[in-house]
């Protein structure tokens, strides 16, 4: 079945650092991709999606480009803060429409 | 502004009790979901409706049952807890839209089973 594999956590980075979660995707489709980011003690968030090959998904500073020929999402930043500090989920949707998650990298930003 | 409303927020049980979680939303989505997270193994999920007066077996279905109460309402149900089932149990529901199935999420039901 369709399956997600994320960079294994836990990540650390002083703030300013620039930030790589790499993410790839196995699918027997064609799949939208998404990021979701979870701080702590809440819910998971939609962070930003690509929907087909060659878009990039963007929101706070963070981007993700939907690449089909390497089936990777990775998602980027330029420059972390301290309140970037959370969990990040890499997910496609498979062909029923339902999500399938990767297993969560830890991010945290040191002052 | 409430979005999707999980309720316990925290539940401790002993072995072999039951207890139903509860979830709502106020989106108007016709997809609900109930998901597992554990450490290391991200969100597998548990059970889902498509709509209202349906529902299908998710990835790790065994030891739950759920109810479509509504449009509104998606409940979980363990009829025996086992230590295995201690886990952080999240709810979300969402609305298809093409190639979009973006999912909205509680706050998550942190349950220990002893």
């Amino acid at each position: 079945g369709d399956s997600v594999t994320q960079m294994e956590g836990p990540v650390t980075l002083s703030e300013e650092a620039f930030l790589t979660i790499n993410c790839t995707y196995t699918a027997t489709g064609y799949p939208s991709l998404f990021w979701y980011v979870q701080y702590p003690g809440e819910g998971l968030q939609l962070l930003l999606k690509a929907t087909k090959a060659d878009d990039k998904g963007s929101n706070k500073g963070f981007e993700a480009t939907y690449r089909k020929e390497t089936t990777s999402f990775h998602l980027e930043k330029g420059s972390v803060q301290v309140s970037d500090s959370a969990v990040y989920f890499c997910a496609l949707s498979d062909p029923t429409q339902k999500l399938v998650f990767g297993q969560g990298t830890r991010l945290t930003i040191n002052p | 502004n409430a979005g999707v409303t999980q309720t316990p927020k925290f539940q401790v049980l002993k072995t072999g009790q039951s207890m139903t979680l509860q979830c709502a939303q106020d989106m108007n989505h016709n997809s609900m979901y109930w998901y597992r997270q554990d450490p290391g193994m991200g969100l597998r999920l548990i059970y889902y409706s498509a709509s209202e007066g349906t529902t299908d077996k998710g990835e790790v279905p065994n030891g739950y049952n759920v109810s479509r109460l509504n449009k509104r309402e998606f409940s979980l149900r363990l009829e025996s807890a086992a230590p295995s089932q201690t886990s952080v149990y999240f709810c979300a529901s969402s609305e298809w839209a093409g190639r979009e199935n973006i999912q909205y999420f509680g706050a998550g039901t942190r349950l220990s089973v002893l």
